[in-house]
Order: structure tokens, then C-alpha cells, then sequence
């Protein structure tokens, strides 16, 4: 059963604007962590944010934050202020939090273009 | 402080070809991920090593594949022999302990003909 949902295949914003990737999943495990990865053309996959399950509050760093809506199972990614360098592929990506088991389980990714 | 560095970027083999991908983790970190994306489908996870020992390597496709990481430090994954549905990009991550974050490398694109 597939765990993480991209449902956007890709996106496209103007500079300067925000934009939101949207990310859902699914577990029964009350424990667990939510991820942001960006891949930009040149392959490597850079980490961007962590939510964890019990955090109170939304998750932000630097022109990134993560909407996390627990009931909804969801944990959309909000870019601020979109810079062309913002351009890569973005993977979603969750861990179940079952004794030692740390492996991610990943969305389809999202592909961003920021225009001029 | 040095990223995880993988060896080498790119390898083209022909089908029944071994080949061994190498992954240096960032110094420290005592887990170590392999993954795996094929063309068109999702990063999948490999298998996890803490330091010397699979704690997990429940991803490994089949025994073709061979996960090595002698000492704790590097590791090594060896596909023997390869077949096409090999090809794609495989991701070495590492972490700390108790640290949420996995740092990847760059990959190792892989291209079985």
C-alpha cells in the first residue's frame, strides 16, 4: 500500500511567490517523522525540513515550512519567496518510528520550475 | 565536515556483469542506508547497517545483491549478476544515532545493457 502521496507530477511558480507541494500519508503508527528532500538537477538529495508526529508546532526553516495537518495526514510543503535556484525535484518521505527501524518511505516527487 | 561520497557516479555494465557501488558516510555517523530509485518509480529503501551489522535488509530485491560495510566504516553493495531492471540511481544515506535527519549522497547512476 502506498504510504506517501504526491499527487503533483509537477509545478510551476513566478519568482518572488509562494508555493505549496503537496504531501499525504498514511501509517497506523502513532509515532513517526515527516521529511522534505530537494533534488535539484545535479542528483544530490538535499534535506529541507523534519516534522515530527507529536511536534506542536509547524516546522520551519529559513523561506521553508511544513503544513502539517495531523488529522488530515497531510504535511504540504510551503516555499516562500520562490528563487529560481528553487528548481528541482522535491521529495516528500516518512519514518515510522518502530524500534530501531529508521528507513524513509518516499513520495513519486514533485517536480518544481521557478520562472522568471 | 566532509558529505557522503559515493563511487562512482555513474557505471554502465552489460547484463550478467557484476559491479560494486562504494558509499563513504559522513564521519561519525554509525547508520548507513542504501537506496534505490528506478526510472519513473519511487525512492526504495535497500537496507540499513548500524556500524558493521544489517539491522535491516528487507529492500534488497533479491540475492544478486550484496551489502557489505566491513568495520563500520564504508560500504559496499555489489550486484552480481546484474540484469536490466538493476539500472537506475542508488543513494547512500547516513546519520547519527538518535538524529532524525539522513544526509545522502549524490548517487550512483546505474545502467545495465
Amino acid at each position: 500500500a502506498q504510504k506517501i502521496t504526491q499527487t503533483q507530477p509537477g509545478m510551476f511558480v513566478q519568482e518572488k511567490e509562494a508555493v505549496t507541494l503537496d504531501c499525504t500519508y498514511d501509517t497506523s503508527d502513532p509515532s513517526y517523522g515527516l521529511f522534505w528532500y530537494k533534488q535539484p538537477s545535479s542528483g544530490e538529495m538535499i534535506f529541507l525540513i523534519y516534522q515530527g508526529s507529536y511536534d506542536q508546532q509547524n516546522a520551519t526553516e529559513g523561506r521553508y515550512s511544513l503544513n502539517f495537518q495531523k488529522a488530515r495526514k497531510s504535511a504540504n510543503l510551503v516555499i516562500s519567496a520562490s528563487q529560481l535556484g528553487d528548481s528541482a525535484m522535491y521529495f516528500c518521505a516518512m519514518r515510522e518510528s518502530r524500534g530501531s527501524n529508521y528507513k524513509l518511505t518516499f513520495g513519486k516527487g514533485t517536480l518544481l520550475t521557478v520562472n522568471p | 565536515e566532509a558529505g557522503v561520497t559515493q563511487f562512482p557516479s555513474h557505471s554502465v555494465i552489460e547484463k550478467g556483469q557484476t559491479v560494486t557501488l562504494r558509499c563513504d558516510p559522513i564521519s561519525g555517523h554509525d547508520n548507513l542506508y542504501w537506496y534505490r530509485r528506478v526510472m519513473g518509480k519511487e525512492i526504495k529503501f535497500l537496507l540499513h547497517f548500524v556500524k558493521e551489522s544489517k539491522q535491516d535488509e528487507s529492500g534488497m530485491p533479491n540475492n544478486r545483491f550484496l551489502a557489505e560495510r566491513t568495520g563500520g566504516t564504508y560500504s559496499t553493495l555489489k550486484v552480481q549478476p546484474a540484469e536490466l531492471e538493476d539500472s537506475g540511481v542508488y543513494f547512500c544515506a547516513s546519520s547519527r544515532t538518535g538524529i532524525h535527519e539522513q544526509y545522502f549522497g549524490p548517487g550512483t547512476r546505474l545502467t545495465v545493457t
